[in-house]
């Protein structure tokens, strides 16, 4: 079955850097692949996607881009403040999401943004 | 507009109880519905999805069973709780613009 590997497991930054969180996945038909936010205590949220037809995808301090042919995905945060600071789950859809797939999820990145 | 309950939000039980979690969802039909564990934190584990009624797929083995009696509602449920089965449950649904989870259930077991 499809197996979701993401690096690294806790990662600390200066406000204002760049953060960067790599997934990689084992199956090729994938074609979803969903970042998730969690604060402590909280669900995870949905902060952007991106499926498997375009390579990257942008919203506002934050992008995904996407390897196919490497079967990995990253999440791109710039500027970093202290409020992205949370865990960050990358998930992986085997076979076609739209069809009712589910979500495979990495093991979370801790991310620490220090004033 | 769409939403997902999930409830209780915090739950306490002794070894060797029952357990029933339920989730309903309100502004769709025929959703795809999840049951996710997380434990300490990190990893969410799926361990049951259904595309509908009566449609159950179990993706580990375990001491946990769902149901989907009708359409817009899933329920978690176990006979006898095990130490092992604590842990924050989430159910989720998929959404057009992307899955979305429930608030969540804090279950320990005691």
């Amino acid at each position: 079955g499809e197996n979701v590997e993401q690096h690294p497991s806790t990662l600390s930054v200066q406000e204002g850097d760049s953060a960067v969180i790599k997934c990689t996945y084992s199956d090729s038909a994938s074609n979803y692949f969903p970042w998730y936010k969690q604060e402590l205590g909280k669900r995870p949220q949905l902060i952007i996607d991106i499926r498997s037809n375009v390579g990257e995808k942008k919203d506002q301090r934050i992008a995904v881009t996407l390897n196919k042919t490497a079967k990995h995905f990253s999440l791109h945060i710039t500027e970093t403040q202290p409020e992205d600071s949370a865990v960050y789950f990358c998930a992986a859809s085997p076979g076609n999401y739209n069809q009712g797939g589910k979500l495979i999820f990495g093991q979370g990145t801790e991310l620490s943004v220090k004033p | 507009s769409q939403t997902i309950h999930q409830w209780p939000a915090t739950l306490v039980q002794p070894v060797g109880s029952p357990l029933s979690l339920e989730c309903t969802v309100e502004g769709t039909s025929n959703p795809n519905l999840y049951w996710y564990r997380q434990a300490a934190g990190r990893g969410l584990q799926l361990l049951f999805y259904s595309v509908g009624i009566g449609q159950i797929s179990s993706e580990v083995p375990q001491n946990l069973s769902a149901s989907r009696p009708q359409d817009r509602q899933f329920i978690l449920s176990s006979k006898k709780l095990l130490l092992s089965d604590s842990g924050f449950y989430l159910c989720a649904w998929n959404r057009e613009k992307g899955p979305a989870f429930g608030s969540g259930t804090r279950l320990t077991v005691v």
